[in-house]
């Protein structure tokens, strides 16, 4: 039981160019988010998927799009990576009726240059 | 809608000594309430949480917390830290019916223990 995986560790950019990041989970789980956490600011949430199917912006939503593949996959993909963007990324994944705990993966340090 | 507030965004503190990290919260319906901790370079894991019943919740490793409802607060509390408790915590708050088991979490806080 891997929980939630993300791939890639670590990512270096150039401006305008593009990237997909990849989050799995093998919970069965129903929910799934992609946060960004930067110095001072903790967790803000992107975008997430409630189910399978659905999705929905978060607070910070621009210059991100996200794919719920399917029920295990949610990946967010950034169409011209910005230096604003400079982050680590969480995904995390959550059992709907289960106390709302919500189980993150390890995350993706992204620096755009 | 709900906010946290973590009051400290840097705690140091001495090894053996004991540590309080506050966390209040607002919200106009009931919540659930997390601490979650995140060590250097890793994601966040569960450390403690309360849904209902004792307001006094404990983790394995000697972290507890407890809901006072009349002062909207969910302080962590450590009677002896070690070394390895230097992470960041984040308080979070969920209300318990919500599409998408949505948290919403405080800014974080620092814990440094020192030798």
């Amino acid at each position: 039981n891997a929980g939630v995986t993300q791939t890639p560790k670590f990512q270096v950019l150039k401006t305008g160019q593009s990237m997909t990041l990849q989050c799995a989970q093998d919970m069965n789980h129903n929910s799934m988010y992609w946060y960004r956490q930067d110095p001072g600011m903790g967790l803000r949430l992107i975008y997430y998927s409630a189910s399978e199917g659905t999705t929905d912006k978060g607070e910070v939503p621009n210059g991100y799009n996200v794919s719920r593949l399917n029920k295990r996959e949610f990946s967010l993909r950034l169409e011209s990576a910005a230096p604003s963007q400079t982050s680590v990324y969480f995904c995390a994944s959550s059992l709907f009726g289960a106390s709302n705990e919500q189980f993150f993966g390890p995350g993706t340090r992204l620096t755009v240059l | 809608a709900q906010s946290v507030t973590q009051l400290d965004s840097q705690v140091p503190v001495f090894e053996e000594a004991p540590v309080e990290l506050r966390c209040n919260y607002s919200s106009s319906v009931s919540v659930y309430l997390f601490w979650y901790v995140q060590y250097p370079n890793q994601g966040l894991q569960l450390l403690l949480k309360y849904l209902s019943g004792s307001t006094l919740v404990e983790s394995i490793n000697g972290f507890e917390a407890e809901f006072n409802k009349s002062q909207t607060s969910f302080h962590l509390r450590k009677p002896s830290v070690h070394i390895s408790d230097t992470a960041e915590y984040f308080c979070a708050v969920s209300p318990p019916r919500n599409a998408g088991n949505m948290l919403t979490f405080g800014g974080g806080t620092r814990l440094m223990v020192k030798p």
